[in-house]
């Protein structure tokens, strides 16, 4: 069974840009999480997309957004980037929820210069 | 409020040498509990969960944990380390109501002395 894909593994963008990630659950999880690891904060959960709606949000700024296909698949846009917005972000999915081990992507590392 | 405390950032130990690492929470639901562990540059990997039940369960690469009610605890512990297991271990939580998170614990960096 495939893991998580998480696309692309890097990037390097400047301020005032905008960026999408894009995550490929593992088949038939139904949930999607996306996370925000920096080593100052640690792992944030960003939100939480359940059969194409988004269930639970973090404590985000709303340039932070995402959505989630019919497919499951999901990606995340972060427009107007600020150096701050510099982390490794992280995809997860389950088959349903909260109330089970999320399997990771290996992640999207993304650089604000 | 929702909140899990890893209190050792970085912990160090030597080959061979048991392991403990310590994980609270504060959850108002039903807790489900998790241990990950991430390599450098690695996305997170299950170590082990608890849903309920006997309150020591097994995971991979010989790691357990203990849920202890009472402490709101559940640490991780293996009985003999490796160098391989040098990593970054993360304690979560969740639950089964839509209106709670899965919430992460700070991390606990370990290095181990060959």
């Amino acid at each position: 069974k495939a893991g998580v894909t998480q696309t692309p593994r890097y990037l390097i963008k400047t301020r005032g840009q905008q960026v999408t990630l894009s995550c490929s659950p593992i088949s038939g999880h139904r949930s999607v999480s996306w996370y925000q690891q920096t080593p100052g904060q640690g792992l944030q959960f960003l939100f939480e997309y359940f059969s194409e709606t988004q269930r639970n949000k973090g404590n985000f700024p709303g340039r932070f957004s995402g959505r989630q296909f019919s497919n499951s698949r999901s990606e995340m846009n972060v427009s107007t980037l600020e150096l701050g917005d510099s982390a490794l972000y992280l995809c997860a999915s389950s088959l349903t929820g909260f109330n089970q081990p999320q399997h990771f992507g290996d992640g999207t590392r993304l650089s604000i210069l | 409020a929702q909140s899990v405390t890893q209190p050792d950032i970085h912990i160090t130990v030597s080959e061979g040498a048991s392991l403990e690492l310590r994980c609270n929470y504060s959850y108002g639901a039903t807790p489900y509990l998790f241990w990950y562990v991430q390599s450098p540059g690695q996305g997170l990997q299950l170590l082990l969960k608890y849903f309920s039940g006997d309150t020591l369960v097994q995971g991979i690469k010989g790691f357990e944990a203990e849920f202890k009610r009472s402490q709101s605890s559940f640490n991780l512990r293996k009985p003999s380390v490796h160098w391989s297991d040098a990593a970054e271990y993360f304690c979560a939580v969740g639950a089964a109501s839509g209106t709670y998170k899965y919430i992460f614990g700070t991390g606990t960096r370990l290095k181990v002395l060959a």
